[in-house]
């Protein structure tokens, strides 16, 4: 398997430009994770899928932040409108079972001017 | 609310030597504890993964222990590499839900 793809590697945008980072979880999974990864807040979780099916939206920052999984194999992250402070390293992990190992993806590296 | 904390948040080592990176939280009501290893510009790799009702794993020279009552956590490393240079996260899993929190992280650096 190839592991969790992330696409696209980096972006780089202005602000207020729409950002859309995709994510395929690895085939079988049943779980799919988005994180965020900065300096000042570590890693931490914005939104959890179980079967396609957000579970847990509590770290979502804001209205700008929208997720969506219309299949088993495809996740979109989407802010709108972009800011400065949402410049990080955006994380799609998935897993086959609750509780179990989770499998991370290398990330998108988002800069936003 | 669930926080962790890693001590040291940095380290160097020469090569060769045994090392300890320990692992605090504050909610002892866990489901499992991870140790994640991430390289410098890539994605997490899971190391080690410890349920509530376990003392301990080991997986090659890594050894992790958990203590959930005393909310602390340790990965020890034998016989250090330069190759296990890296930032070590640990994660826990609350009782219920899917949501780790994750540490500050540990940077390790061996030289050689």
């Amino acid at each position: 398997d190839a592991g969790v793809i992330q696409s696209p590697r980096h972006e780089v945008t202005e602000m207020g430009q729409e950002v859309t980072l995709r994510c395929k979880p690895i085939s079988g999974h049943d779980y799919l994770f988005w994180y965020r990864q900065t300096m000042m807040r570590g890693l931490e979780l914005l939104i959890y899928f179980n079967n396609n099916v957000p579970i847990d939206d509590s770290g979502m920052p804001e209205d700008r932040f929208s997720a969506k999984m219309p299949n088993a194999s495809f996740s979109t992250l989407k802010i709108q409108p972009s800011e400065p402070r949402d410049s990080a390293v955006y994380f799609c992990a998935s897993t086959s079972q609750s509780g179990e190992t989770q499998y991370f993806g290398p990330g998108t590296r988002l800069l936003v001017l | 609310k669930q926080e962790v904390t890693q001590i040291p948040a940095a380290l160097s080592v020469p090569e060769g030597e045994n090392l300890v990176l320990n692992c605090s939280f504050t909610d002892s009501a866990i489901y499992n504890l991870q140790w994640f290893r991430q390289d410098p510009g890539k994605g997490l790799t899971s190391l080690l993964l410890i349920q509530s009702s376990q003392r301990e794993q080991t997986s090659g020279r890594l050894n992790a222990s958990l203590d959930k009552s005393s909310g602390r956590s340790t990965l020890y490393i034998a016989a250090s590499q330069p190759g296990d240079s890296a930032t070590y996260l640990c994660a826990v899993r609350p009782g219920s839900g899917d949501k780790l929190t994750f540490g500050t992280g540990t940077r390790l650096a061996v030289r050689p």
